[in-house]
């Protein structure tokens, strides 16, 4: 089956511009996850829903940045005023699909935020 | 919070031989360990996980262990390949197998595994 997409791939954005994110998760995965990969690190942990309920928020950088996931399917990363500080790629990854016990993350190909 | 340390940070091995990397982590809670592979470029790709009540799992070159009284895991790869050339990541995270709620992953610094030829 089609995996986790995201959208667009690669963002360049203007000091103070507001950019938005787009990830699809894996048809029926109940979790999604957003991840902030700085070039040479490892992902660290943005926030987390379970369905639509934003259940742990508490990696967001700023309150520049805010997440949404309001059908409990696609969700959105939304980045105000963003400094070059935010350049980075931004990950989202899908799990648990229920009945199966299964957990794993899988994660999208990510988004290439460039802030000039 | 959750702390992964990981080592080496880079770790070069003669096609054939075999990789070991180490993973350390700080919260006794934690009871799920992943191991990612990422090319460049590319998303991580799982390759391989362990849950806390199992000590260890192997699949196919593949091998992870976890020492829970000590909070260490390592990753053991055999008979390595070029394709294996990769940066690798351990991750730990506290998963409720009841409700399936989960903390989000908590991820090392990453290695970068060199496939000598």
């Amino acid at each position: 089956g089609a995996g986790v997409s995201q959208s667009p791939r690669y963002k360049v954005a203007k000091r103070g511009q507001d950019v938005a994110l787009r990830c699809d998760p894996i048809s029926g995965h109940v979790s999604l996850f957003w991840y902030q990969q700085a070039l040479g690190q490892g992902p660290e942990f943005l926030t987390y829903f379970q369905n639509e309920a934003q259940l742990d928020k508490s990696g967001l950088p700023s309150d520049r940045f805010f997440a949404e996931r309001p059908e409990g399917s696609v969700s959105t990363l939304k980045i105000q005023r963003t400094q070059q500080e935010d350049s980075a790629v931004y990950l989202c990854a899908s799990s648990f699909l229920p009945g199966t016990g299964r957990h794993e993350q899988y994660f999208g190909p990510g988004t290439r935020l460039t802030v000039t | 919070g959750e702390n992964v340390e990981q080592h080496p940070s880079t770790l070069s091995v003669q096609e054939g031989d075999s990789a070991v990397i180490k993973c350390t982590y700080s919260d006794s809670a934690s009871n799920y360990f992943p191991w990612y592979k990422q090319e460049l470029g590319k998303r991580p790709q799982l390759i391989i996980d362990i849950r806390s009540n199992v000590g260890e799992k192997k699949d196919q070159r593949i091998a992870v262990t976890l020492n829970k009284t000590a909070k260490h895991f390592s990753l053991h790869i055999t008979e390595t390949q070029p394709e294996d050339s990769a940066v690798y990541f351990c991750a730990a995270s506290l998963f409720m197998y009841s409700g399936g709620g989960a903390d989000g992953l908590t991820f090392g610094k990453g290695t970068h595994l060199i496939i000598q030829p």
